[in-house]
């Protein structure tokens, strides 16, 4: 099953903060995140691999709650690169496909 | 330190005609994914290939659509036949696989099919 982001789209101003979700209906055994902007390849961020876990990179972090089926990355601060489309990762339990979230659109403003 | 390679980055075919994408890994990388991605859309898994063996292809159409990873050379995705509704963009991404292995794909540029 294709974990499902929330929200779908957001719209900030530079200098406001976002949450995106990603949610599993089973226990994910590692979540990745991805940025891809308009245009170009995806760009791996961060992994998260324990329950519980949270990882900083500058302004950008994300967690992994204690089940490890929900994942949240915060994005602190925004500025206008940090738009584009975000994705979350990971390994289809049982079968080692790699399977990607529904995405998040981001866009930041000045 | 070459990343993943794609080529072509872009191309054009009638319908009817075959298209071939090609994907060279990372350096140390043994595992290769293609997905595709429609517009404004997500990344949809189509094939998961390891050196000479195809892992998992359930997300390939059945027909038309096949892909290969050689021992020797590129992994290959084959479009036969193609129709308008094959346009898109095909990413490859690739993982080093083994006790290495962390998770995490490098991507592509991808290749960008048009059927006309």
């Amino acid at each position: 099953q294709q974990p499902v982001q929330s929200p779908q789209a957001v719209i900030l101003r530079e200098g406001e903060d976002a949450v995106i979700n990603c949610s599993s209906s089973k226990a994910l055994y590692s979540v990745h995140w991805y940025r891809q902007k308009h245009g170009e390849a995806p760009v791996f961020l961060m992994i998260l691999l324990k329950g519980g876990e949270q990882k900083g990179h500058e302004k950008i972090s994300a967690s992994f709650n204690e089940k490890k089926q929900q994942s949240s990355l915060y994005l602190t601060a925004s500025q206008l690169s940090y738009s584009g489309t975000y994705f979350c990762g990971t390994e289809h339990s049982g079968t080692y496909k790699y399977i990607f979230g529904t995405g998040t659109r981001l866009k930041v403003l000045a | 330190n070459a990343g993943v390679m794609q080529n072509p980055r872009h191309l054009v075919r009638r319908r009817g005609q075959e298209a071939r994408l090609r994907c060279s890994p990372m350096k140390g990388h043994s595992h290769v994914y293609w997905y595709r991605q429609l517009p404004e859309e997500g990344l949809k898994f189509m094939v998961y290939l390891q050196k000479e063996n195809i892992i998992d292809e359930s997300g390939m159409p059945k027909e038309r659509f096949s892909a290969e990873f050689p021992k020797e050379g590129p992994s290959i995705l084959r479009i036969q036949q193609v129709v308008r509704g094959d346009s898109a963009a095909y990413f490859c991404a690739s993982q080093r696989g083994g006790l290495m292995n962390t998770g995490e794909l490098f991507f592509g540029e991808g290749s960008r099919l048009t059927v006309l």
